[in-house]
């Protein structure tokens, strides 16, 4: 499968541990985003990433949220002290950089802070 | 600021009939929109997407149509199909992040 893929799909953690997730884009995109989705609502945008380097930052990520592509392959993001605000689905997607702007979205990550 | 809208939760259509789903934006800076699809549990799946300089985009059962000057777009699916029960996202974007609108839930009858 070429897809986006993301681990774990599932996280309960308890409030206040720190948790990491994955993501493995589609080979040939270079570009990557992280999206956050609760309840009732559409994926925000909470951070992009061209090859390695981190371009965008929504104000959604507070100082507890860090996120990394090292070599501009996988991604990592990492909730530290994580609250009970923080349970989400959390998606991560990628897309080429030339041509329009489709990007292809894994099944997410749901966490529930507990 | 929701600059996406969805103004309708929710969407009942019968089997064989057109599901007509509406989407609104309010910046004008956004020149690229896409229709997503979501079942339960899973991440959103890529339908079908139309650039600010078309105003129709057709593929298979689905079309979108823009409306620019009233920054409104619309998604048809003709004919529907129970497998169409699902959370469709309207989606706009002005450069390479996506803004999203709050989804409508399609329920095909049969």
């Amino acid at each position: 499968d070429t897809g986006v893929s993301q681990d774990p799909r599932h996280k309960i953690t308890k409030r206040g541990q720190n948790v990491t997730f994955r993501c493995d884009p589609i080979s040939e995109h270079n570009r990557l985003y992280w999206y956050r989705q609760t309840l009732g609502q559409g994926p925000e945008f909470l951070t992009y990433f061209q090859n390695e380097a981190q371009l965008e930052k929504s104000r959604l990520l507070s100082d507890r949220f860090s996120a990394e592509r090292p070599k501009g392959s996988f991604s990592t993001l990492e909730i530290q002290r994580t609250e009970q605000g923080d349970s989400a689905m959390y998606l991560c997607a990628s897309s080429v950089a030339a041509g329009g702007t489709e990007a292809f979205f894994g099944q997410g990550t749901r966490l529930t802070v507990v | 600021d929701q600059q996406v809208k969805q103004n309708s939760p929710s969407l009942s259509v019968q089997e064989g009939r057109i599901s007509i789903l509406n989407c609104d934006y309010t910046n004008s800076m956004f020149d690229y929109f896409l229709w997503y699809k979501k079942y339960p549990a899973e991440g959103p799946t890529f339908l079908i997407s139309i650039s600010s300089i078309k105003d129709k985009n057709e593929d298979g059962r689905f079309t979108v149509f823009l409306n620019k000057s009233a920054k409104h777009l619309s998604l048809h699916i003709v004919p529907s199909q129970p497998g169409d029960s699902a959370v469709y996202f309207c989606a706009a974007s002005g450069g390479y992040k996506l803004s999203f609108g709050a989804g409508t839930t399609v329920t095909v009858r049969a």
